[in-house]
């Protein structure tokens, strides 16, 4: 079946820094990758998404490129602000339903 | 839009009782789903409604049903808690089956004693 592999937390930053999250995946076909944050006390939030190889999502300075050759859908970010404070979920996507949830990687950004 | 909504909050629970988790959406959306999130566990599906007339189970349905009430509504019941049902369970949405775009509810924080 499908898998998501994201990298253990938390990732405590320091402001301005520079954040990569780690996500690899394993699946059959042609699946859609997303990246998904969850505040404190909030619900999961779509961030950025990809949809074929190659593909990079962007959004609030968030990027990630779809890497077929090595199953990678890593989430970079140049600066890191306090309100980038949150959960990271890396979401693979196979057709049909099938949804793959990551983990989740807790990012915690201090002044 | 008020997006997707979920009543209650927050809820106690003894042990064998049963409750009902309530959730809507706004956008006219087709594919409607029930997650429980669990520390160290992402979430995991609990059951999903492809569409207005049809539901079908998830990864973790046991102990547990649903209801697709109409186009808005999707509820989920359970009907003899457990203290293994202590969680957080999210609602979701999206438009088109098959595309995996998700909109989410707040969230429901269930604790069972």
């Amino acid at each position: 079946g499908n898998s998501v592999t994201q990298m253990e937390g938390p990732v405590t930053l320091s402001e301005e820094a520079f954040l990569t999250i780690n996500c690899t995946y394993t699946a059959t076909g042609y699946p859609s990758l997303f990246w998904y944050v969850q505040y404190p006390g909030e619900g999961l939030q779509l961030l950025l998404k990809a949809t074929k190889a190659d593909d990079k999502g962007s959004n609030k300075g968030f990027e990630a490129t779809y890497r077929k050759e090595t199953t990678s859908f890593h989430l970079e970010k140049g600066s890191v602000q306090v309100s980038d404070s949150a959960v990271y979920f890396c979401v693979l996507f196979g057709g049909y339903q099938k949804v793959t949830f990551g983990t989740g990687t807790k990012l915690q950004v201090i002044p | 839009n008020a997006g997707v909504t979920q009543t209650p909050k927050f809820q106690v629970l003894k042990t064998g009782q049963s409750m009902t988790l309530q959730c809507a959406q706004d956008m006219n959306h087709n594919s409607m789903y029930w997650y429980r999130q669990d520390p160290g566990m992402g979430l995991r599906l609990i059951y999903y409604s492809a569409s207005e007339g049809t539901t079908d189970k998830g990864e973790v349905p046991n102990g547990y049903n649903v209801s697709r009430l109409n186009k808005r509504e999707f509820s989920l019941r359970l009907e003899s808690a457990a203290p293994s049902q202590t969680s957080v369970y999210f609602c979701a949405s999206s438009e088109v089956r098959g595309r995996g775009e998700q909109y989410f509810g707040p969230g429901t924080r269930l604790t069972v004693t």
